[in-house]
Parts: structure tokens; sequence; C-alpha cells
């Protein structure tokens, strides 16, 4: 079965740091681009990260850019994202999701979110 | 003020049909292919339809998906009451060098 699983998340006071991972069973980690997505309470979704199947390439939305930092290692079938000088407006549910096909069009399998809670 | 524009809000009565839109411009659904998901409340999102068109397995036809300029649509037809949900559509916008996301709208079934 395919499965993301994300954790790290949490309560954070406002300039402090969290580092979210994602867990992936089920197909070829290495074979994908993989993506964050992010909703915050009752809000749409917001694409936050993206990284390509080597790491060659990063890309971040500009609210986060300097501050988070997306990473993966292979060998551990995993998907990182690092946040620093977290902010109230950064509350968020967190997802990874997979890339049908690289493009960035296209997020063909989500995991359950995990919380991050800015808060003081 | 999300890249894509969606409407906040559709309605319809069960087995009826109904269209939700997704504006955009040149540099998103204008270069290349969209995507399309399901939000049930309390749930991950579902990708329902991408490359404009296309739906993954499992998807019922009933879901359709097509594009014309800069502009896209999502169509579902037969709607069911388990069909309340948000939809989202979502492309790359090449400007931004950013994946971009509708505002989501929000389906009630009547």
């Amino acid at each position: 079965e395919v499965q993301l699983v994300e954790s790290g998340g949490g309560l954070v006071q406002p300039g402090g740091s969290l580092r979210l991972s994602c867990v992936v069973s089920g197909f070829t980690f290495s074979n994908y681009e993989m993506n964050w997505v992010r909703q915050a309470p009752g809000k749409g979704l917001e694409w936050v990260s993206y990284i390509r199947r080597t790491g060659s390439y990063v890309y971040y939305t500009d609210s986060v850019k300097g501050r988070f930092t997306i990473s993966r290692d292979s060998a551990k079938n995993s998907l990182f994202l690092q946040m620093d000088s977290l902010r109230a407006e950064d509350t968020a549910v967190y997802y990874c999701a997979r890339d049908l096909d690289g493009s960035g069009r296209a997020f063909d399998i989500w995991g359950q979110g995990t919380m991050v809670t800015v808060s003081s | 003020q999300s890249v894509l524009t969606q409407p906040p809000s559709v309605s319809a009565a069960p087995g009826q049909k109904v269209t939700i839109s997704c504006s955009g411009s040149s540099s998103n659904i204008g270069a290349g292919y969209v995507s399309w998901y399901q939000q049930l409340p309390g749930t991950v999102p579902k990708l329902l339809i991408y490359e404009d068109d296309k739906r993954p397995s499992g998807i019922p036809d009933r879901f359709s998906g097509s594009k014309s300029g800069t502009s896209a649509t999502l169509g579902i037809t037969g709607l069911q009451t388990g069909d309340e949900a948000d939809y989202y559509c979502g492309t790359w916008d090449s400007s931004l060098s950013a994946a971009v996301f509708g505002g989501g709208t929000q389906l009630t079934v009547l």
C-alpha cells in the first residue's frame, strides 16, 4: 500500500524551530519529486515547497523563503521540512504530497498531515 | 489572494450537474496542465483530475475536467450528498516558479 506518514508537528513559540518528517512506503521514493502543502485552520490549500527526486532543485513559496528548508534522504525513504523563525501565520496542517509527474502540477498521494501551531 | 480564482461556493440539487471554474493566466493555466482535488470534511485532499481531463483510477466518470486558454472547469454530474466537499484547482506557475492552488470552492448539494 502506498503511504505517506508525517510527523514532527506540535506547539512552538514564535521564532522557534520544528523539523517535519514524512516517511513513505509502497513505492520507490527516489523515483518521485515531492512537495509540502499546508492548510491553515478553516482556510484553503497553500503549496509550500518542492524538491526534485535527486534533491538538486528545490522551490519555495515566497513567504517561507530563507526560513524553511526542504530535503530528502532516499536511504530512509524520508522527506523533511526544517522550519525556522516560525511565525503565527505558519500555523497549519502540513501535508507531504507525491508529485504525479515531477511537474508540480498534480499531487497524487497525500499524507494524513501533521499540525503545527505557532503561539506564545 | 490566490493566483487561481475559483467561486467561493456553488450549489445544486441531487442528481443535477454543477460546474466549478478556475481562472488563471498565461503563466499558469495557459502554460500547462491543471489538476483538481476534492477535500471532504475533515479529510485529506484527494486528486480528482490531472492533466486537465484525466481521472485517476477509482474516480467515477461523473467527474470531468476541461480547459480553454487560461481557464479550467470541473464538472460533476449526477450529484450526490456525498459530493459535498471543498474543491481546489492547482497547477504550476512558471513566472513564480511555484505550485499554485485556487482558493477553493465549497459545494453544497441541496
